[in-house]
């Protein structure tokens, strides 16, 4: 079975300082995907970036990359020159592989509540 | 763009009512799924669906139903509202073909409380 474990429930930073923010996975599968969604307080989700099990590079898109170390499991996400709009709910989500009806099946952390302060 | 929209934003069930929660999308997803959120917890897949006509069991199915009689609409239906039930509800969608690095795409999510 697998596993999506956030240990930092709550994070406070300040503005413009970077930020990491922990995910370890569990799974037996060699192939699967890591997800990272944001969940600002009005509720929606947003999808922040994705770093596949078989992937040389970590995955950067614009102010995130992820840190992937996959002897340790961890996928953690780092988000440089913080802002206040990054405070949010950020959910680290895996999903493994499919391979006969190809569905997004997710399995999410409990998440980290990050904030920003001035 | 539309993408995916749910219907009720909100919603306030009695105990044993039964109630509808209507998803649709406009981007030709083929996969379309349920989640629920408990406060201060993460997503759990409730059901899903891998096209029009098959639908299959996620981890917490129990007290749902779903059906797929189109592309566009996954509904999720409860039939005895249970105060466990309590909870948000998130129906989102994807592209199909087996590609690994494609996201879901969620809705703005209905929170729905069991008194």
């Amino acid at each position: 079975a697998q596993k999506i474990t956030q240990t930092q429930p709550g994070m406070f930073v300040q503005e413009k300082e970077a930020v990491t923010l922990d995910c370890t996975y569990d799974t037996s599968d060699p192939s699967y995907g890591l997800f990272w969604y944001k969940q600002p307080s009005s509720g929606e989700m947003i999808f922040l970036i994705y770093q596949g099990s078989y992937d040389q590079q970590n995955a950067t898109e614009g102010r995130y990359s992820l840190n992937f170390q996959k002897a340790r499991k961890s996928a953690n996400l780092v988000i440089s020159a913080s802002q206040l709009g990054d405070s949010a709910m950020y959910f680290c989500a895996m999903r493994g592989p499919d391979l006969i009806q190809g569905a997004q099946k997710l399995v999410f952390g409990q998440g980290t509540r990050l904030t920003i302060n001035p | 763009n539309a993408g995916v929209t749910q219907t009720p934003k909100f919603r306030i069930l009695k105990i044993g009512q039964s109630m509808t929660l209507q998803c649709t999308q406009d981007m030709n997803h083929n996969y379309m799924y349920w989640y629920r959120q408990d406060p201060g917890m993460g997503l759990k897949l409730i059901y899903y669906s891998v096209g029009a006509g098959i639908t299959d069991k996620g981890e917490v199915p129990n007290g749902y139903n779903v059906s797929r009689s189109t592309t566009e609409d996954f509904p999720l239906r409860l039939e005895l509202a249970a105060p466990s039930q309590t909870s948000v509800y998130f129906c989102a969608s994807s592209y199909s073909g087996g590609i690994m690095n494609t996201e879901a795409f969620f809705g703005q999510g209905t929170r729905l409380t069991v008194v």
